[in-house]
């Protein structure tokens, strides 16, 4: 059972360039979210999904972008990338809502130069 | 605002020894309290979910407890192994929202051997 898988690990991205950043869940689980962690900072929400189709922005959506085809994909894309993005993203996914019951992915570092 | 201060921010302890780590939080209302526990280089991982009815709940060597009214929870760790060296980060989950949590910026804590 893999869980929640993120790829890539690792990320090096020039200004201005774009990537999209994979995410993959195999729990049938229904809620969806991407967060990035900044160093001494907690998670911040950017977007999430609570099925196919439905997604809304969290705390700190600006500069992103994401779908939801499936249940198990949620991809988050970045369009013309800039420094403040250089983070680390998690991916996580969750049976139901309020907290409980979340399965995080290893993370993505981004470094954008 | 909600937010969620922990302390301290680092501890460096030695293995065996026992610690407790803090988390106070201003967020309102209240649904539940999470403790993560987060490996270097991986996503959070779960250790403990409290209600507002919850005074202490256990896992195996972690022990949290609650106090609601004070709005303050603390995390004990006993007889620590080297494995415990990760940042615990201190969770609250809102009850007005089901998808926003607020994240602390966690307590990197090393067990030296």
């Amino acid at each position: 059972n893999a869980g929640v898988t993120q790829t890539p690990k690792f990320r090096i991205l020039k200004i201005g360039q774009s990537m999209t950043l994979q995410c993959t869940q195999d729990m049938n689980h229904n809620y969806m979210y991407w967060y990035r962690q900044d160093p001494g900072m907690g998670l911040k929400l950017i977007y999430y999904s609570v099925g196919a189709g439905i997604t809304d922005k969290g705390e700190v959506p600006n500069g992103y972008n994401v779908s939801r085809s499936t249940t198990e994909d949620f991809p988050l894309r970045l369009e013309l990338a800039a420094p403040s993005q250089t983070s680390v993203y998690f991916c996580a996914s969750s049976p139901s809502t309020g907290g409980r019951g979340y399965t995080f992915g290893s993370g993505t570092r981004l470094t954008v130069v | 605002k909600n937010q969620v201060e922990q302390s301290p921010q680092s501890l460096i302890i030695l293995e065996g020894k026992n610690c407790t780590l803090q988390c106070n939080y201003t967020v309102s209302p209240f649904s539940n309290l999470r403790w993560y526990k987060q490996d270097t280089g991986r996503g959070p991982v779960s250790l403990t979910i409290m209600t507002f009815s919850e005074n202490t709940k256990s896992n195996g060597r972690y022990t949290a407890t609650l106090d609601a009214d004070t709005k303050q929870s603390s995390l004990h760790i006993t007889a620590s192994q080297l494995s415990d060296s990760a940042s615990y980060i201190c969770v609250v989950s809102p009850s007005d929202s089901n998808y926003q949590l607020i994240w602390g910026a966690g307590t990197k804590l090393i067990i030296k051997p």
